[in-house]
C-alpha cells in the first residue's frame, strides 16, 4: 500500500508559466514533507520541506502547500524555467521514526521553452 | 566537502555473483540510508543505519546485506544476485536535526543483473 502518492507521472508546462506537482499521502503519523528533485543520472537532491505546523514554506520560485485535513501538499514553481526539467519526488516522515522517510514514485516535468 | 560518494558507477553481475556496493560520506552524518529505485517507482529503502554499528532492515532487504564499522562508510552487499536485482541504487545520509531530515544523496550505481 503507497503510503505516499504521485498521481501524475509526467507534467508539461510553458516556460514562464507554473508548475504544480501535487502529493497525496495516507498515514496521519506523517508530520514533516519533503520535496526533492532529480535529474537523469544523479541522485535526487533536496529542495524544500514543511512541517506539519505550517501550511505554507516558500523559498524563491518555489512554494510548498500543506493541507492536512485533505492529506494533501502540493509544490507551486513560479515562473517555471527549462532547469526546472527534472523527476520530483514527494517524500514524508512522522515524528515516531524521523530516521525513515517515504517517497512517493515521482513526477517527471517538463518545462517547454 | 564531496558530500556522499558511491562506487561503482555502472556493474553488470551474472546471476549468482555477488558484489559490494560502496559508500562514503564525509559530513559526519550519524544516518546512512541505502534505496534502490526501479522504474517508474519511487525510491525503496533497502537497510538503514543510525551510527556505527547500528543497522536495520527497511522495506526491502532481503538478498542484501550491511556493515557499519565507521561512521563514514555503510557498504551494501549482495550475494547470489538475481535479475529482480537490477536496479538504480543510492545511498544518503543526514545528520538528522529534530524535525530537519533531508537527506544527501550520492550519484547512483546502476547495476544490471543476467
Amino acid at each position: 500500500d503507497q503510503q505516499v502518492k504521485q498521481n501524475s507521472p509526467s507534467l508539461s508546462v510553458q516556460e514562464g508559466r507554473i508548475s504544480i506537482l501535487n502529493c497525496d499521502y495516507t498515514n496521519s503519523m506523517f508530520d514533516y514533507f519533503l520535496w526533492y528533485k532529480k535529474y537523469p543520472a544523479e541522485g535526487p537532491t533536496f529542495l524544500i520541506s514543511i512541517s506539519s505546523i505550517k501550511d505554507k514554506n516558500e523559498d524563491g520560485r518555489f512554494t510548498v502547500f500543506l493541507n492536512k485535513s485533505a492529506k494533501h501538499l502540493s509544490l507551486h514553481i513560479v515562473p517555471s524555467q527549462p532547469g526546472d526539467s527534472a523527476v520530483y519526488f514527494c517524500a514524508a516522515s512522522a515524528k515516531t521514526s524521523y530516521d525513515k522517510v517515504i517517497f512517493g514514485p515521482g513526477t517527471s516535468l517538463s518545462v517547454i521553452p | 566537502n564531496a558530500g556522499v560518494t558511491q562506487t561503482p558507477k555502472f556493474r553488470i553481475l551474472k546471476i549468482g555473483q555477488s558484489m559490494t556496493l560502496q559508500c562514503t560520506q564525509d559530513m559526519n552524518h550519524n544516518y546512512m540510508y541505502w534505496y534502490r529505485q526501479d522504474p517508474g517507482m519511487g525510491l525503496k529503502l533497502i537497510y538503514y543505519s543510525v551510527g556505527a554499528g547500528i543497522t536495520d532492515k527497511g522495506e526491502v532487504p532481503n538478498g542484501y546485506n550491511v556493515s557499519r564499522s565507521t561512521t563514514e562508510d555503510f557498504p551494501l552487499r549482495l550475494e547470489l544476485a538475481a535479475p529482480s536485482q537490477t536496479s538504480v541504487y543510492f545511498c544518503a545520509s543526514n545528520g538528522y536535526l529534530a524535525g530537519g531530515n533531508e537527506q544527501y544523496f550520492g550519484p547512483g550505481t546502476r547495476l544490471t543483473v543476467t
